[in-house]
């Protein structure tokens, strides 16, 4: 078990431009989620996947936003015409489809800034 | 919806026990979390919560009151390490998604 794996862990770019990242869950988690957070926020729920079907979606998350898990493995995270405002760090995790109890499991992140 | 209330910042000695409380509201209650987050690290889980009463893990526990909306983390022996930011989080039914609260920011000084 090497544990929940995002990639780029940092990411700087310039306003308007897209950007994608990919969150490898542990291997035998059937969820995958996508959070954002802020410095001297808590986690803040983009959208999360069971299997490859996305099953919620924030009312936050603008329509630049778009997030895939095609074969119910790795998910990805793309942001189309960034803002400032999108510089965070973007967390996925993963977690069983176990009971109410079932803790999520983070990644380390990717941190992104938009110049 | 939601609504989580936990202090911002709390400061403890080395050595000492602290207490870190959050109220909560919520419509549906399947659960309360608490995870530990170091900065620029993701959070790792610390304990969970359903039905009411402490539950302990080493120097961590964690009590819930559902008919209160309180739960609290308390850290024994506090070492400089413990240091983190603590987030406490709900799930309202089910196995959805978790809502975090802002978090509270421990600082350990000896």
């Amino acid at each position: 078990d090497t544990g929940v794996s995002q990639n780029p862990r940092h990411k700087i770019t310039k306003r308007g431009q897209n950007v994608t990242f990919r969150c490898d869950p542990i291997s035998e988690h059937n969820r995958l989620y996508w959070y954002r957070q802020t410095l001297g926020q808590g986690p803040e729920f983009l959208t999360y996947f069971q299997n490859e079907a996305q099953l919620e979606k924030s009312r936050l998350l603008s329509d630049r936003f778009s997030a895939e898990r095609p074969k119910g493995s790795f998910s990805t995270l793309e942001i189309q015409r960034t803002e400032q405002g999108d510089s965070a760090m973007y967390l996925c995790a993963s977690s069983d489809l176990g009971q109410g109890h079932s803790p999520l499991h983070f990644g380390n992140g990717t941190r992104l800034t938009v110049t | 919806g939601q609504n989580i209330d936990q202090p911002t910042e709390m400061t403890a000695t080395e050595g000492a026990i602290v207490q870190i409380n959050c109220t909560y509201q919520t419509s549906g209650f399947n659960g309360l979390f608490w995870y530990q987050q170091h900065a620029g690290e993701a959070p790792t889980f610390l304990s969970y919560n359903v039905l009411d009463g402490l539950e302990e893990k080493g120097r961590f526990s964690s009590f819930l009151s559902r008919s209160k909306g309180y739960s609290y983390l308390l850290l024994k022996e506090l070492q400089m390490k413990d240091s983190a930011s603590y987030l406490c989080a709900l799930r309202n039914s089910g196995n959805t998604p978790l809502v975090f609260g802002k978090g509270t920011r421990l600082s350990v000084i000896a």
